[in-house]
């Protein structure tokens, strides 16, 4: 079946600039997580849904960066007024239910950088 | 807190060879430990995991790893490594919430 699909693959955009990253996860699913990887940084979690739940945006690194789950499915990354350093490979992972022990599964990534 | 060790940044082997790569975790509870590989401009793909029972998990390409509690390790192991295997390793642990957290990753090269 389908697996986790992102877009865009790539982004490049300037300073200052808003940018929003989408994730499609897997057919039933009901929990969603994004990560960000970067050079200095490895990877980092960033936000996690789990159906209805009020997410946990532990991660988010500024108030710059939010993100919303419509309908329980597709998920939108949003960065405002994007700075050079969040220059990264942002990706996407969908598990059945949440949970420590489950699988993600990930997708691609979308490839930001900011000029 | 949590966190992942893998103290070797870049790996070499030859095709053929065995290979392990080493993982130390921290983490206060029983943790659930996973091994991830990235192939270039790809997304990461699960090789295998423990949370419970034997302590020698068996995944998939041939992979395994062994949990050992009183290392606090998870070393992934392979008996003849492929050109194909090579990547970027992660080991991962997993908490009672939800996010995972990554090791820095190993490069492994093989040479022919």
């Amino acid at each position: 079946g389908a697996g986790v699909s992102q877009s865009p693959s790539n982004k490049v955009t300037e300073k200052g600039k808003d940018v929003e990253l989408r994730c499609d996860p897997i057919s039933g699913h009901t929990a969603l997580y994004w990560y960000r990887q970067s050079l200095g940084q490895g990877l980092e979690f960033l936000i996690y849904f789990q159906g209805n739940s009020a997410p946990d945006k532990s991660g988010l690194p500024s108030d710059r960066f939010s993100a919303e789950r419509t309908g329980g499915s597709v998920s939108t990354l949003t960065i405002q007024r994007t700075q050079q350093e969040d220059s990264a490979v942002y990706l996407c992972a969908s598990s059945l239910q949440g949970g420590g022990s489950e699988t993600q599964y990930f997708g691609p990534g979308t490839r930001l950088l900011v000029l | 807190a949590q966190s992942v060790t893998q103290p070797d940044i870049h790996i070499t082997v030859s095709e053929g060879a065995s290979l392990e790569l080493r993982c130390n975790y921290s983490y206060g509870a029983t943790p659930y430990l996973f091994w991830y590989v990235q192939s270039p401009g790809q997304g990461l793909q699960l090789l295998l995991k423990y949370f419970s029972g034997d302590t020698l998990v068996q995944g998939i390409k041939g992979f395994e790893a062994e949990f050992k509690r009183s290392q606090s390790s998870f070393n992934l192991r392979k008996p003849s490594v492929h050109w194909s295997d090579a990547a970027e390793y992660f080991c991962a642990v997993g908490n009672a919430g939800n996010m995972l957290t990554f090791g820095g990753g190993t490069r492994l090269m093989v040479k022919p």
